[in-house]
C-alpha cells in the first residue's frame, strides 16, 4: 500500500448521519493533512494535525492521530449533501515540504 | 486576500506543442509547491520551489518538465514536447513558511491531444 491510503475508497450515507475515513501511511511525519476536493474542482484545505496531536477539532470535523498505528481518521458529523466530495489525507515527512497523498475517499451524502 | 491563483484554468496542446502553467502564490507566501494529478488518482508531489531556487524536484519527469519561481513573477511549469500522457491536472500549493499549511489553487487542466 502506498503513503496516505484512504480507508474506505467509497461511502455513501444519508443527510444527518457521521461519516469515518481512515487514512494510514508508512513512514514518520511532521504533521498530517486532510482536504476535500469537489468533482473537477481544487482542494480545500480541512484540518492539520501534528505529530504530537492526538485529536483535533474544526466544526464538524474531528480528526484523530495515532503515530504508533500510523493511522488517522476523518469524522464529519451530521453529513450534509453538500459534504458530497472525495476527501485526501495527505502526510509531510520531517523536514517539511512535498505532501504524499493517499488516492482518497469518494463521500456520497444522499438526501 | 486573494488565494492562490491559477492560469489558465483549462489547456489544450497537440502533441509536441510547449505547455506553460502559471502560479501565483498567496501574499505572503515564498514557498510554492507543484503537484499532478492523474483521473481518479491523488496528486503526486512534483517539484518545490522558493523565490529563486528549486528545493526538492524529486518528483519532476527527467526530460521535458522544469519549473522556476523567479523574484519578480509568478511560479512557471514548463512542458516542453508534450505528449498525451502529460494530460493531466496541475495544481499548485503555497506556504507561508516550510511545514506549514499548504494552500492550493484551482489547477490547470491540461488536455494533450
Amino acid at each position: 500500500s502506498q503513503q496516505g491510503e484512504e480507508d474506505p475508497q467509497a461511502l455513501s450515507i444519508q443527510e444527518g448521519e457521521n461519516a469515518t475515513m481512515n487514512c494510514s501511511y508508512k513512514t514518520s511525519i511532521n504533521n498530517l493533512q486532510w482536504y476535500r476536493q469537489n468533482s473537477g474542482r481544487g482542494l480545500v484545505h480541512l484540518i492539520l494535525i501534528r505529530s504530537n496531536e492526538r485529536e483535533k477539532h474544526s466544526g464538524r470535523l474531528r480528526v484523530t492521530l495515532d503515530t504508533s498505528k500510523k493511522s488517522s481518521s476523518l469524522l464529519i458529523t451530521a453529513s450534509r449533501a453538500a459534504d458530497t466530495a472525495s476527501y485526501f489525507c495527505a502526510t509531510e515527512p520531517g523536514g517539511g515540504n512535498k505532501l504524499t497523498f493517499g488516492t482518497g475517499t469518494q463521500l456520497k451524502v444522499e438526501l | 486576500n486573494a488565494g492562490v491563483m491559477q492560469n489558465p484554468r483549462h489547456l489544450v496542446r497537440r502533441r509536441g506543442q510547449e505547455a506553460r502553467l502559471r502560479c501565483s502564490p498567496m501574499k505572503g507566501h515564498s514557498h510554492v509547491y507543484w503537484y499532478r494529478q492523474l483521473p481518479e488518482e491523488g496528486l503526486k508531489f512534483m517539484v518545490y520551489l522558493q523565490k529563486e531556487n528549486i528545493i526538492d524536484e524529486s518528483g519532476m519527469p527527467k526530460e521535458r518538465f522544469s519549473a522556476e519561481f523567479p523574484k519578480e513573477g509568478p511560479s512557471i511549469l514548463r512542458i516542453q514536447q508534450v505528449v498525451r500522457g502529460d494530460s493531466a491536472a496541475y495544481f499548485c500549493a503555497s506556504s507561508p513558511t516550510r511545514g506549514e499549511t499548504q494552500y492550493f489553487g484551482p489547477g490547470t487542466r491540461l488536455l494533450v491531444l
